[in-house]
């Protein structure tokens, strides 16, 4: 199975920050990397897909890159509706296997 | 536009089986496949297995087989998840995910369903 290793668990941003989660697989995966968004209480919602591909209507600051096994998702300059869970996934192959997550938090 | 609409939430007994329903519309129905992952309070994603609504044929995750069935009715747009022998440990909110054809991420999800295990 893949591991995908997610950093940092969590992290204290004020609004308008530049924001940097990292995800790390266990093997290669290209470039089959997702990003989603978790509010509470609601279902995960798709940011980034194919390592860098802004999913329709995510707004632009959310930015993603890497290939093969590193990966980056970037927030340039949070907003308030941007304190969530952020989750990466590998869609390279079965299991498919998802980071431990990121909590943003407000400073 | 694209929907995935999930069943109400479940309390069950240990030892009991849930199944569970997703609903999709807005889409062809057998062109995509459906993903079920779940999410323990307080823990991260879980993914169980895909269906191809299609077809049928599915691919349940090894911790999950011998206890998970999912299933598929083209005539009423509706994927199934029954899981088995229900233990507190299965306690979590289940979501479905289509499948993307490109990158093959999850999009979108249905809205969860929460299946509460408890004597």
């Amino acid at each position: 199975d893949i591991q995908m290793t997610q950093s940092p668990s969590s992290l204290s941003a004020s609004v308008g920050d530049r924001v940097t989660i990292t995800c790390r697989a266990s093997q290669s995966i290209s470039t089959y990397l997702n990003w989603y968004q978790q509010k509470v209480g609601k279902a995960p919602k798709l940011l980034i897909y194919g390592a860098s591909n802004l999913q329709s209507g995510v707004p632009s600051r959310f930015s993603g890159g890497g290939s093969g096994t590193d990966f980056t998702l970037t927030i340039s300059g949070l907003q308030p509706e941007d304190f969530a869970t952020y989750h990466c996934q590998q869609s390279y192959s079965t299991p498919i296997t998802f980071g431990g997550g990121t909590r943003v938090e407000i400073k | 536009q694209v929907q995935l609409v999930q069943s109400g939430a479940e309390v069950k007994k240990p030892g009991a089986s849930v199944k569970v329903s997703c609903q999709a519309s807005g889409y062809t129905f057998t062109g995509y496949w459906m993903h079920w992952v779940r999410q323990a309070p307080g823990q991260g994603l879980e993914w169980m297995g895909w269906i191809n609504p299609k077809s049928g044929d599915t691919n349940i995750a090894q911790k999950f087989q011998g206890r998970v069935t999912m299933t598929s009715d083209t005539s009423s747009r509706t994927l199934y998840m029954e899981l088995n022998r229900l233990t507190s440990d299965d306690t979590a909110v289940y979501y479905c995910g289509r499948e993307e054809l490109v990158s093959r991420p999850f999009d979108p999800w249905g809205q969860g369903t929460l299946v509460y295990v408890s004597s």
